[in-house]
């Protein structure tokens, strides 16, 4: 089993609609959890951070977590084409390493 | 502006050639770290450091090596001994080892093998 584990997609979502992005993980002692977006050729850029149960809110960003389930979850409103990019999840588990999945590859179309 | 500058951008090794390619940061950052990622993958970590003079193995060490004689600064090598270094290495700090804070990337280098 992956420690971080990720839907590779693509994910197509029109524009407006909300695109959800998923991701679980196995360190059920993981403390902290961040998403972060990373456009092609570019390095990844820190999105959301969130380190304890329920859901977090930054704009038409919300992160969601469930410890017991050892999920998280990113919800995209209004998704725009500039959204298009590959979404990675990141855990830092129980020895202080951060842990990232492989990436969601989200693609809204017109 | 503080940040983490890494270079060069792009990097071109022969083979039976060591390249070094430079990760600074002026954030006051105690931990570096840097990372490599191949195509349609995650990012796996090579080397860590949590604070000058000190640095520990990640995952994939093994062809590399670090130094850290001071804090802005955490250059990594790729060595001969690394038989497949073409990749997008990635360096990134934080203000202190284990303290559960996002850790911030620079720009990046891409390493290929000519």
């Amino acid at each position: 089993q992956k420690e971080v584990e990720q839907n590779s997609g693509p994910l197509s979502v029109p524009e407006g609609a909300i695109a959800s992005l998923n991701c679980t993980y196995s360190d059920r002692g993981s403390q902290s959890f961040f998403w972060y977006r990373q456009y092609s050729g570019k390095s990844p850029e820190l999105i959301m951070s969130i380190y304890s149960n329920g859901d977090k809110e930054d704009g038409r960003f919300t992160a969601q977590l469930n410890k017991a389930s050892q999920y998280v979850s990113l919800l995209i409103r209004d998704s725009q084409p500039s959204d298009s990019a590959t979404y990675l999840c990141a855990v830092t588990g129980t020895a202080s390493k951060l842990t990232f999945g492989t990436g969601t590859r989200l693609q809204v179309t017109l | 502006d503080g940040g983490i500058t890494q270079s060069p951008k792009y990097l071109f090794r022969k083979e039976g050639q060591n390249v070094t390619l430079s990760c600074e940061q002026n954030l006051n950052h105690d931990a570096m770290y840097w990372y490599r990622q191949d195509p349609g993958q995650g990012l796996r970590l090579i080397y860590y450091s949590q604070i000058v003079n000190d640095f520990q193995k990640g995952d994939i060490a093994e062809g590399y090596s670090v130094s850290r004689e001071k804090k802005e600064s955490f250059p990594l090598t790729v060595t001969s001994a690394q038989k497949n270094p073409t990749a997008f290495y990635l360096c990134a700090s934080t203000d202190r080892w284990g303290d559960n804070q996002p850790q911030h990337f620079g720009d990046g280098t891409r390493l290929s093998i000519l």
